[in-house]
C-alpha cells in the first residue's frame, strides 16, 4: 500500500526567508506526487504535480519541487516566502495504474507560520 | 475552471440525525471522492465512485453510505451522526483515465454533531 510521510507538523518561517517542506512516499512503482496548499476554511488547491520527466517542477505562485527516486522524497521549496503563503501544505501520492479512479493517498499535512 | 460545490459549508446536527452532505460537479468528470480531515490526520479516503450508481470503500467507510445517481452528484450519508463524525468534509472529482489522477476539490463542508 502507498503511504506519505510529511515529518514535520508546523514549521515557522520568516518572510523573505526560504523554505522547504518535507515529504517522503512510500509506493513500489513510479509514483505520481502532488503537492496541495489549503488556506484556513477553504478547500485545496493543487500546487504542482510530478508524473513523468524533469525531475524538478514548477508550480504555481513560485513553488517548485524535486523527486528523488533514490530518497523517496517529493521536497518542496520557495526562495522566498510571502506573508500570503501562510497555509496547511499536504503532499499526495496517486498510482500509476488506477488511472485516477482510486484516488490520492495523502500526509497529515504540513502547517506553515510566517513570522513578520 | 472545474468547479466542485458543496451545498453546505457549515452544518451542526444532534447525535442521531441523518445527514446528507451533497457535492456536484460540473466537468462531467467520472470519478467522484469523498474526504475526511481532521487536524494531524490529513486527509482520509471514505468512499469514491467510478460511475453512476458504482461506489466503493476508502479507507475508512464505517458509519457512512453514499449515493450516486447522477454523473455530476455525490452524496455523503451519515445515518446516524455520532460526536466522533464531528469533522470538515472534502469532496473531490478527477476525469476518467487520468494519466495523473489529479484531483479537484470544492471548499469543504465543516460538520459539527453535539
Amino acid at each position: 500500500a502507498q503511504s506519505v510521510t510529511q515529518p514535520d507538523i508546523h514549521i515557522t518561517v520568516s518572510e523573505g526567508a526560504s523554505l522547504e517542506l518535507r515529504c517522503n512516499y512510500s509506493y513500489g512503482a513510479t509514483p505520481y506526487l502532488f503537492w496541495y496548499v489549503q488556506s484556513p476554511g477553504q478547500g485545496l488547491q493543487l500546487l504542482l504535480k510530478y508524473f513523468s520527466g524533469d525531475t524538478l517542477v514548477q508550480g504555481i505562485k513560485g513553488f517548485e519541487a524535486e523527486f528523488k527516486r533514490s530518497q523517496s522524497s517529493f521536497n518542496l521549496r520557495k526562495p522566498s516566502v510571502h506573508w500570503s503563503d501562510a497555509a496547511e501544505y499536504f503532499c499526495a501520492v496517486g498510482s500509476s495504474s488506477g488511472g485516477g479512479a482510486d484516488g490520492l493517498t495523502f500526509g497529515k499535512g504540513t502547517h506553515l507560520i510566517i513570522q513578520p | 475552471d472545474v468547479k466542485v460545490t458543496q451545498s453546505s459549508r457549515y452544518l451542526v446536527k444532534r447525535t442521531g440525525e441523518k445527514v446528507f452532505l451533497e457535492c456536484v460537479q460540473d466537468m462531467d468528470h467520472e470519478n467522484m471522492f469523498w474526504y475526511r480531515q481532521d487536524p494531524g490526520l490529513g486527509l482520509r479516503l471514505i468512499y469514491f465512485s467510478y460511475d453512476v450508481k458504482m461506489k466503493e470503500k476508502g479507507d475508512i467507510p464505517e458509519g457512512y453510505s453514499v449515493s450516486r445517481e447522477k454523473k455530476e452528484r455525490f452524496s455523503l450519508i451519515l445515518e446516524s451522526a455520532s460526536t466522533n463524525q464531528t469533522s470538515m468534509y472534502l469532496c473531490a472529482s478527477s476525469p476518467a483515465g487520468s494519466r495523473t489522477g489529479e484531483l479537484f476539490f470544492g471548499e469543504g463542508s465543516r460538520l459539527t454533531v453535539l
